[in-house]
């Protein structure tokens, strides 16, 4: 199966500033079949970015992703109250389908 | 727009099996898949598998195929999920999510969430 990793565990930071998580994979995700979910406490995840860097619909632009391979990033330009959240990476190309331990992104 | 809304909370004895149930609605059932996926407290998400409304055919996650069943009701537009041989490691939030044509599509959306409680 393919392992992702997200780093780092907790990211501290203030309203405004931009945001850098990382995901790495166990071995290359075809296709890039990677996307990012974003989980508020208390709610389901929801879905920010597919295909890698492809916003799903009505995901503000502040929010991007990259990366290929094993490799990949999702950026918070400028962090706004309401993007302090959990954030899950996850291949979803090959069975079993996988997702990281998450970052979470927490008022400094 | 698509929605998907689940059961209610359940608590159950370790042994016990449990059944949650994902209602779809707002376009045609037949189109696409529903996976499930589970958040144990304070953890991350585990994909536990995925079933095709039309066929009701499936696909398991290895850790979880000895004891998960996935089946749908066409009429009602509902997809369920049984766990059985509960422990209390199977205490946790219970997600059911529109997969798209299935392996290669992202979840979206997401169904509300369904707490599981084992506990004697």
């Amino acid at each position: 199966e393919i392992v992702l990793t997200q780093s780092p565990g907790t990211l501290s930071l203030s309203p405004g500033e931009r945001a850098t998580l990382s995901c790495r994979a166990s071995q290359s995700v075809s296709s890039s079949y990677l996307a990012w979910y974003q989980q508020r406490p208390g709610q389901a995840p929801r879905l920010l970015i597919f295909g890698a860097f492809s916003r799903a619909t009505g995901i503000p632009d502040r929010f991007s992703g990259s990366g290929s391979g094993t490799d990949f990033t999702l950026t918070i330009s400028r962090l706004e109250p309401e993007d302090f959240a959990v954030y899950h990476c996850q291949q979803y190309g090959i069975s079993p389908l996988t997702f990281g331990g998450g970052t979470k992104v927490e008022i400094k | 727009q698509v929605q998907l809304v689940q059961s209610g909370a359940e608590v159950k004895k370790p042994g016990a099996s449990v059944q949650v149930s994902c209602k779809t609605s707002g376009y045609t059932f037949t189109t696409y898949y529903i996976h499930w996926v589970r958040q144990a407290p304070r953890q991350g998400l585990d994909w536990m598998g995925i079933i095709n409304r039309s066929t009701g055919s499936t696909n398991y996650a290895q850790k979880f195929k000895d004891r998960v069943t996935m089946t749908r009701d066409t009429s009602t537009s509902t997809v369920y999920m049984k766990l059985s041989s509960l422990t209390s490691k199977d205490t946790a939030v219970y997600y059911c999510a529109i997969g798209g044509a299935g392996f290669g599509d992202p979840f979206d959306p997401w169904g509300q969430g369904t707490l599981v409680t084992v506990s004697s």
